[in-house]
């Protein structure tokens, strides 16, 4: 799995959109970028994933440099159960063959 | 449709006591994989069991082991217990790309 750095923590106020980096430099042509994260105490939850073009779902969007060195996660209209640890993994499986290596995340708290 | 379910949700135990946590994957889905979370070393692949064998193992010491049933039901044990191994043990059931996790175990060594 690729190596990824991402800030310790950020804030954002309720309604705003949540704009997260990760930088990935070192990820490989056929590793995806995946995004999860954990509210308290509880499991991770698979938020979104893409390999090059840029991803919508409900939850989020994700935005990948032309490069793939760095990426962003875009929750559009952050509300206050947004607050968690989110988790950039660059991975080939997305966590479908075990081993997805988590970093310490950015935690995000949105604030009212 | 049920998610990932694992059992207990809390734990305690005593330094050198063995434990076993369980873990019930979504239906259909054939891998079952654990982690460790600390709040020292977050979260950290413990093994991943496929198809009842084990397919990738972390770097964990071999107190700790796991097994996988035919029903794709997964068990772990951690033996010889030390005050270190309490965390919140995670387990995660996977289907091609789709990978959930259950709500953890949160055991507790004193």
């Amino acid at each position: 799995d690729a190596k990824t750095t991402q800030p310790t923590s950020m804030d954002c106020a309720e309604g705003r959109a949540a704009n997260l980096p990760c930088n990935h430099s070192t990820i490989s042509g056929n590793e995806y970028v995946y995004w999860y994260r954990q509210i308290h105490s509880q499991g991770p939850q698979y938020i979104i994933h893409g390999l090059k073009n840029n991803e919508t779902n409900e939850m989020a969007s994700l935005i990948i440099t032309e490069d793939r060195k760095s990426s962003t996660l875009i929750l559009p209209h952050a509300t206050l159960r947004d607050t968690a640890v989110y988790y950039c993994i660059g991975t080939l499986y997305g966590g479908s063959q075990g081993n997805l290596i988590f970093g310490k995340g950015t935690k995000l708290s949105v604030k009212p | 449709k049920a998610g990932v379910t694992q059992t207990p949700r809390y734990l305690i135990k005593t330094r050198g006591q063995q434990v076993t946590l369980s873990c019930s994957p979504i239906s259909g889905h054939r891998s079952v994989s654990w982690y460790q979370q600390t709040p020292g070393q977050g979260l950290q692949f413990l093994f991943e069991y496929f198809s009842e064998t084990q397919r990738n193992k972390g770097n964990f010491p071999g107190r700790f082991s796991g097994r996988q049933f035919s029903n794709s039901r997964s068990e772990m044990n951690v033996s010889t217990l030390e005050l270190g191994d309490s965390a919140l043990y995670l387990c995660a059931s996977s289907q091609g790309n789709e990978v959930t996790f259950g709500s953890g175990t949160r055991l507790t060594v004193v």
